[in-house]
């Protein structure tokens, strides 16, 4: 199947401090990405959905200005978490298709802990 | 939106045969079902897509009856290391929100 990759895989980062977790789409280019996060135990909480050159569509309470997201390229797309606190710890995943519709690939998630 | 429902879990013995079946009553038209295999502290893992009938690939099969409303991903011979939470994915491109359900936690017995 198609690749995503992010990065980086673990990131430990200062309260109040910001943080960026990248997503790649390796073999494929995709208009489409998407976020989540994930809790122990738990699904996947979608977050958000990114078309290539559009501002992102977010889910009822997620916010939008702590939860940054850009999608500049085809095989780009990243997160920021601004003014990180110690309950935005959690896994961050990523996943992409080449168009909505298609198949979604994910990537290998990222573990962000706030201290 | 096409919300899934799936067991929360299921036991088997190595060797066994396991089916989880995806339950979606509102699928929509343009909706595919696709399931994915998620090990802890890893992104989930394409395993397998359909949208009507049956489907297979080297790993598992997937079968669809005619009305849609439900999917079941069918694993030959499981191991220890299929041990894991099974998703099923209903999306297409009509469906701009993508929810998961809760997934099903197999687990694989010696």
């Amino acid at each position: 199947g198609a690749v995503v990759s992010q990065h980086p895989s673990r990131v430990i980062c200062k309260s109040g401090t910001s943080v960026k977790i990248e997503c790649r789409s390796l073999d494929f280019q995709a208009t489409t990405m998407f976020w989540y996060r994930q809790f122990p135990k738990q699904s996947l909480m979608l977050m958000a959905t990114s078309n290539e050159g559009s501002k992102a569509t977010y889910e009822q309470g997620v916010e939008k200005d702590k939860f940054l997201i850009n999608h500049a390229s085809l095989t780009l797309s990243t997160l920021t978490v601004t003014s990180a606190h110690p309950e935005d710890s959690s896994f961050y995943i990523c996943s992409a298709s080449a168009r909505q519709g298609d198949t979604i690939y994910f990537g290998e998630g990222s573990w962000l802990t706030v201290v | 939106l096409a919300k899934t429902t799936q067991p929360i879990s299921m036991d088997s013995y190595e060797g066994q045969e396991v089916n989880i079946t995806c339950s979606h009553n509102n699928i929509a038209t343009n909706d595919y079902i696709t399931w994915y295999q998620q090990f802890p502290s890893q992104g989930p893992r394409f395993i397998i897509q359909g949208y009507k009938t049956k489907v297979t690939n080297e790993v598992a099969s997937l079968f669809i009856p005619a009305d849609r409303k439900s999917s079941t991903l069918s694993l030959p011979r499981v191991s220890l290391s299929d041990t894991a939470v099974y998703y099923c994915l209903v999306s297409g491109a009509g469906s701009y929100q993508l929810t998961f359900g809760k997934g099903t936690k197999l687990s694989v017995i010696p």
